[in-house]
């Protein structure tokens, strides 16, 4: 079974600091790869995405995340925070050919401004 | 486009009652999921459904949890009879693709439940 693993619980930043989310997935196969984000009391929206091609891939906001597939890894990062990226981070796997997604623990945010 | 839509958006109930949530996906989308979200971790696949469907309901609990999507468009999750260990946040998705493939899934608000 897949599983997800995202090893910062909570993470607090100054603004205009640069972020990077740890992500690593269990699964031996081909897979896709997301981040979604709840930012405090609205509901879970993508933020980036990852299927096949180019392993640096650019989401909205300024962020992006770097695959690493010989790492399982799928790393959020930005170079510069702001105070309304305050939000929740979940990195999610489909193995492809599935599409029901597994997500992490998920990564609180915090910045200050 | 209208997101997902679900309700109620908050429900208090004792254990051993029942409980039932509706979630209205994106209209046209094939595919309806609903998620367990506990406090502090990240949503479960309770079920899914193509259409009318049921492609993976394997983490269901099905002894007192039951889905269904009749007509292959609104969806209802009931509980019945709930535990402590129910109290959640159930999160309904839906994504447009019938097929294998890419998959970008639509969340709703979520339904804050709580078993008193």
């Amino acid at each position: 079974a897949q599983s997800v693993s995202q090893h910062n619980h909570h993470v607090i930043l100054s603004e205009a600091a640069s972020l990077e989310l740890g992500c690593n997935y269990s699964y031996g196969g081909t897979v896709n790869l997301f981040w979604y984000v709840q930012y405090p009391g609205q509901h879970l929206q993508l933020l980036l995405k990852y299927f096949s091609g180019d392993p640096l891939v650019k989401g909205i906001k300024g962020f992006e995340a770097e695959f690493i597939k010989s790492k399982f890894s799928f790393n959020l990062r930005k170079p510069s925070v702001q105070w309304s990226d305050t939000a929740e981070y979940f990195c999610a796997v489909n193995a492809a050919g599935r599409r029901a997604l597994t997500f992490g623990s998920g990564t609180r945010l915090q910045v200050q401004p | 486009e209208a997101g997902v839509a679900q309700s109620p958006r908050y429900k208090i109930i004792e254990k051993r009652q029942s409980v039932a949530f509706w979630c209205n996906p994106i209209s046209g989308h094939a595919t309806l999921y609903w998620y367990q979200q506990i406090l502090g971790q990240g949503p479960k696949l309770l079920i899914q459904f193509q259409n009318n469907g049921v492609v993976d309901d394997s983490q269901l609990p099905k002894d007192r949890f039951s889905a269904e999507r009749l007509k292959g468009v609104d969806s209802t999750l009931k509980i019945q009879p709930a535990k402590l260990e129910d109290s959640a946040v159930y999160l309904c998705a839906s994504s447009l693709e019938a097929g294998t493939g890419i998959n970008e899934q639509f969340f709703g608000p979520g339904t804050r439940l709580t078993v008193l």
